[in-house]
């Protein structure tokens, strides 16, 4: 069974880095990719970035210079990590196969 | 890569036929051949969940009420029967350029 599972800080300060972790299970991360997208609340879905199942990552050219996707296949795991946050990163932020399996999500908020 | 979608609000009748359409900038086609247009239901408070991908190819469990079609930068998605199930945000999605880019929605609602 397909499951994908977002954790990190649901409160981050401005300026701050924002590290996510999805783990992810019914699947390998070395035959499949794995895509972050988030929603400003209330807003619509905006494309984050990926990671190819050969270790290769795509990032939104809005957010690359702030952005880095990684994993551990041991682990099963897919890391997010933006720094430079502003208000505007709030958001709820998913983790999902894209065409097919979705996370949960996780919200996150930026503020003092 | 612009996907404008619209309406941005759909009023329908349990029953009603609905269609929405979805436009891109650009041709959607890769150099394999392959046209990447997907699409997306989002109900109240809940996670996007996946109908269509590659234009018109549903996901298992998907009912035959919902179809897609179109073919190079023009796309629509209709539901033949709406029923109240299919309430919610309707998002199509381009993923053949990067970054990947998403219509701002299309909320279909009881009149």
């Amino acid at each position: 069974q397909v499951q994908l599972k977002e954790s990190g800080p649901g409160l981050v300060q401005p300026s701050q880095t924002l590290s996510l972790t999805c783990t992810v299970s019914g699947f390998s991360l070395t035959s499949n990719s794995v895509h972050w997208v988030r929603q400003p609340p209330g807003k619509g879905l905006e494309w984050v970035g990926a990671i190819w199942s050969g270790g290769s990552t795509d990032y939104n050219s809005a957010l690359k210079s702030r952005l880095s996707i990684s994993r551990d296949t041991s682990k099963s795991q897919v890391f997010l990590k933006m720094n430079s946050l502003q208000t505007e990163d709030t958001a709820i932020y998913f983790c999902t196969r894209l065409i097919g399996y979705w996370g949960q999500g996780v919200m996150v908020t930026v503020s003092s | 890569v612009l996907v404008t979608q619209t309406p941005s609000s759909l009023p329908v009748s349990l029953g009603d036929q609905a269609s929405i359409s979805c436009k891109s900038s650009k041709s959607l086609v890769h150099n394999n051949g392959i046209t990447y247009l997907a699409w997306f239901l989002q109900k109240p408070g809940q996670l996007p969940q996946s109908l269509i991908h590659t234009v018109s190819n549903r996901f298992s469990g998907v009912p035959d009420r919902f179809s897609g079609s179109g073919s190079v930068s023009d796309f629509t998605l209709k539901i033949s029967r709406v029923e109240p199930e299919d309430l919610g945000v309707y998002y199509c999605l381009q993923y053949v350029h990067y970054p990947y880019t998403f219509g701002a929605g299309t909320k279909l609602e009881l009149k």
